[in-house]
């Protein structure tokens, strides 16, 4: 079975960056593709992005081109994604999520807090 | 980008009673749809992948339909833990994309 952990909660000031990890344990890690969703406290889901581990390359949505970027280190199981010039609309929870087979997100990360507060 | 609508945003219900949700695309995603479904303080879970396969686990009382560019989510008869948001989710531009939708809120009338 598969398992995300994800790092804790922070805390970050405006304008500063956060990176946040996802370890995957179960499944061989190098097949898939680990993306990001984040969460604003009472919306929806957002698309961030994520990337395939062996192949290194990364996908981006276009509201984020920029200011984020995902990685994978393949030796860890754990895949990382970093948020640059943070602002206060950047307060949500971050999930780091598994495409699986079918290409959809089957495994979920238990999400990470990220608050932005001056 | 393709843009996806649900309807209605929030749906109050019985139990026992059906609930139907639906998802319009904004241009065809042809069958590559997904619905999770969201319970407070948790991470979403698969639903339904490919418009109308249900992921591992999920009872038979949920089922999906639709192609192009409307789907619809079914809960035949509903039970306690199935209030909750569902958020439908289209792939057809992956890579680079994924989108969601706003999701519809399922709540206890």
């Amino acid at each position: 079975q598969v398992q995300l952990v994800q790092s804790g909660a922070e805390v970050k000031k405006p304008g500063s960056s956060v990176k946040v990890s996802c370890k995957a344990s179960g499944g061989t890690f190098s097949n898939y593709a680990i993306n990001w969703v984040r969460q604003a406290p009472g919306q929806g889901l957002e698309w961030m992005g994520g990337t395939i581990p062996t192949v290194g390359t990364a996908n981006y949505a276009q509201k984020f081109q920029g200011r984020v970027t995902v990685t994978a280190d393949e030796s860890t199981g754990t895949a990382y994604m970093e948020l640059s010039s943070l602002r206060s609309e950047d307060t949500a929870v971050y999930y780091c999520s598994r495409v699986g087979e079918q290409y959809y997100f089957d495994f979920w990360g238990q999400g990470t807090l990220v608050t932005v507060s001056s | 980008e393709i843009v996806l609508t649900q309807s209605p945003a929030t749906l109050s219900l019985s139990l026992g009673e059906r609930a139907t949700l639906s998802c319009r695309a904004s241009q065809s995603v042809n069958n590559y749809l997904a619905w999770y479904q969201q319970k407070p303080g948790q991470a979403p879970r698969l639903v339904i992948y490919d418009a109308s396969n249900r992921a591992a686990g999920i009872p038979a009382r949920f089922s999906g339909s639709g192609s192009g560019t409307d789907f619809t989510l079914t809960i035949s008869s509903l039970e306690p833990e199935d209030f909750a948001v569902y958020y439908c989710q289209q792939r057809r531009n992956w890579p680079p994309g994924f989108t969601f939708g706003p999701g519809t809120k399922v709540d206890i009338k």
